[in-house]
């Protein structure tokens, strides 16, 4: 089945400590992308990804930081997790950047 | 930066009734798309309309563009309790340009369908 997969899907963490959500699509996109979505501001793009080892920064990129070492996996990394990061994140997959995207299920991050 | 921005915030209707949301943008794109979203879920991509075209249907729906009023519609026909979710409009830029690969959503419209 073609899918994004995201882990963990639920997350309570403290300030500061270090956490990678990951990423994966089975459906051999070239472009992939982060989201975070938060009441009253819709979805936000953190970060976004066009082919392997080719990022660009979205809307609101600060705080977060990802790679693309492979095609299939775009893990969104925060170094020192604030409370203003918890949000409910999305990462999403195309295959290309002009055409539809298709959705992980959804990562809920709350950071006390 | 906000891109779309869609009217009604919300909309409730009755089963069997046709469902109009609208959406604005104020740059030039690439293409419109409009996702649906059930509560707290991920977002499921509806339909896409390039900036060449003018109108597209899907099923029941129906997506308007005029890029001269930089403006969408999505018309949803015959509407069902399943219908209920939330819908976004996003933007495209199109390739040459800044935003090209990035989507900016609007803030979205909430359907609520009763039976």
């Amino acid at each position: 089945e073609a899918q994004v997969t995201q882990n963990p899907r639920y997350l309570i963490t403290v300030t500061g400590k270090k956490l990678t959500v990951t990423c994966s699509q089975n459906m051999n996109h070239e472009y992939m992308s982060w989201y975070r979505q938060d009441p009253g501001l819709g979805l936000r793009q953190i970060y976004y990804s066009m082919n392997v080892e080719v990022t660009d920064k979205g809307d609101v990129p600060e705080g977060y930081k990802v790679s693309r070492k492979e095609k299939r996996n775009f893990p969104l990394i925060l170094e020192s997790p604030s409370p203003n990061q918890t949000s409910l994140y999305f990462c999403a997959s195309s295959l290309d950047g002009e055409n539809e995207q298709f959705f992980g299920p959804g990562t809920r991050l709350t950071v006390l | 930066s906000q891109q779309g921005e869609e009217d009604p915030q919300a909309l409730s209707i009755q089963e069997g009734e046709n469902a109009t949301m609208n959406c604005s943008y104020k740059t030039s794109i690439n293409n419109l798309q409009w996702y649906r979203q059930n509560s707290g879920r991920g977002l499921v991509h509806l339909i896409l309309i390039r900036s060449n075209e003018r109108e597209k249907h899907s099923g029941r729906l129906r997506v308007t563009l005029d890029t001269s009023k930089k403006s969408s519609s999505l018309l949803i026909t015959a509407s069902r309790a399943a219908d209920t979710a939330s819908y976004f409009c996003a933007t495209e830029g199109g390739a040459g340009g800044t935003s090209y690969g990035k989507l900016t959503f609007g803030q979205g419209t909430i359907l609520t369908v009763h039976p």
